[in-house]
């Protein structure tokens, strides 16, 4: 399959938390990307961090990429309610170009 | 607000039916993707166009088609609807295609319903 996949699936943590979902891919990437999805919502980009970047920040969130472990994790820092969503990530590989999502990570902050 | 406007927001039709779902992307976006979420299925990628051509095809049944008209806007047609069909579909747009593609800006929808 060429989607991410997330990990955890769910994840209920309490304001001013810190939250960390992780994402792991197959093969070669040229970008890797985090939405956020509010309940029934569309989606929303959050961060897309390059193949030879190994961090990159905005905000509260902070990316980081393993590209020999081929993994991804977003960290959402002092959490607030309105941050409770689902969190995609969707690696775009060198072959293909399709942008696929995984099954998120549904995030619950509670006040 | 995204810039992206998806058309009908909500659709209830009966199964064996046809419909057709619009998307206007966001001015100056070339490409055009379209999405299907449900429950079970998750997110799933249906098909992709750049500035009128098809450009990457995913999980899109035979029954479902597509187009990306000269004004850039699209149309996913979905035909003999089943049940199964009942979903939310998402219309994303980026400025540029494959392979370069960068973020994509996303409707917020069109809720499918199939009885």
């Amino acid at each position: 399959s060429q989607q991410g996949e997330e990990d955890p699936q769910a994840l209920s943590i309490q304001e001013g938390e810190n939250a960390t979902m992780n994402c792991s891919y197959k093969t070669s990437i040229n970008n890797l990307q985090w939405y956020r999805q509010n309940s029934g919502r569309g989606l929303v980009h959050l961060i897309l961090i390059r193949s030879n970047e190994r961090e990159k920040h905005s905000g509260r969130l902070r990316v980081t990429l393993d590209t020999s472990k081929k993994s991804s994790s977003l960290l959402i820092t002092a959490s607030r309610a309105a941050d409770t969503a689902s969190y995609f990530c969707a690696p775009l590989y060198n072959q293909g170009g399709k942008l696929i999502f995984g099954q998120g990570t549904e995030l619950s902050v509670k006040p | 607000d995204s810039g992206v406007t998806q058309t009908p927001k909500h659709l209830i039709t009966a199964t064996g039916q046809r419909v057709t779902l619009r998307c206007s992307p966001r001015s100056g976006d070339l490409s055009v993707y379209w999405y299907q979420q449900s429950l079970d299925q998750g997110l799933q990628f249906l098909i992709q166009y750049y500035n009128g051509e098809e450009r990457a095809k995913g999980n899109i049944l035979e029954r479902f088609s597509a187009q990306q008209f000269p004004d850039l806007h699209s149309e996913l047609n979905l035909s003999s609807l089943e049940l199964g069909d009942s979903a939310l579909y998402f219309c994303a747009s980026s400025l540029v295609g494959v392979p370069n593609t960068g973020e994509l800006f996303f409707g917020e929808g069109s809720r499918l319903t199939v009885l």
